[in-house]
């Protein structure tokens, strides 16, 4: 198994409030990226990371930002939570050729949170 | 519009049955197409990865196949167990490499009964 830790793997907050998930990679590779998963809908790309401190917007990018100052580690917050943003996180990584990104997407366990 | 469309949405089978999971997609312009085994509470593992010059391709009791002039893809499951009870993801990337591209459909739930 790919070495990604995503922590907390379950939350619980209120609207209104900020939330950061974590996603802590051990394998080196350079792209990361942040999914939600929602019920009758594909995975969807909130944000990526192509290196440290490079980061581009995903297709559900709205009120979500992130962070990555080291390889290792990739930042997701929710500024103020709404319960619109109740849904499984997941954290997933790839090599990558030149800039390109090939071969095999690895996920996380997932993150659940709850916006009350 | 890119879209990864599933069917069916959900299916229940015997154990040591075998099934078929399709996956139609409107994506272009094409790259590969994955599928992806997500047991529930945990996060999706590839099963396979098909350019297009590739029929198909088989992992262990899956084989995947995929129709590049129709754009259909099927995943089917041979002799199934219990432990094949889970989702299965349909992935199309629309982009050479870019997996800020990748589309992936809702999924099929699969339940494998003894």
């Amino acid at each position: 198994d790919a070495g990604i830790t995503q922590s907390p793997r379950h939350k619980v907050t209120e609207t209104g409030t900020p939330v950061t998930l974590r996603c802590h990679q051990t394998e080196n590779h350079r792209y990361m990226y942040w999914y939600r998963q929602d019920p009758g809908h594909g995975l969807r790309l909130i944000h990526y990371s192509y290196g440290v401190k490079d980061t581009d917007k995903g297709e559900v990018s709205d009120g979500y930002s992130v962070s990555r100052s080291k390889t290792e580690d990739f930042l997701l917050t929710l500024e103020s939570a709404t319960s619109s943003q109740t849904s499984v996180y997941f954290c997933a990584i790839s090599e990558s050729s030149g800039l390109r990104v090939t071969g095999e997407l690895f996920f996380g366990e997932g993150s659940r949170l709850t916006v009350l | 519009k890119n879209q990864v469309e599933q069917s069916p949405q959900s299916l229940i089978i015997l154990e040591g049955k075998n099934c078929t999971l399709q996956c139609n997609y409107t994506v272009s312009p094409f790259s590969n197409l994955r599928w992806y085994k997500q047991d529930t509470g945990r996060g999706p593992v590839s099963l396979t990865i098909m350019t297009f010059s590739e029929n198909t391709k088989s992992n262990g009791r899956y084989t995947a196949t995929l129709d590049a002039d129709t754009k259909q893809s099927s995943l089917h499951i041979t002799a199934s167990q219990l432990s094949d009870s889970a989702s299965y993801i349909c992935v199309v990337s629309a982009d050479p490499g870019g997996y800020n591209k990748l589309i992936f459909g809702a999924g099929t739930r699969l339940a494998v009964h003894p």
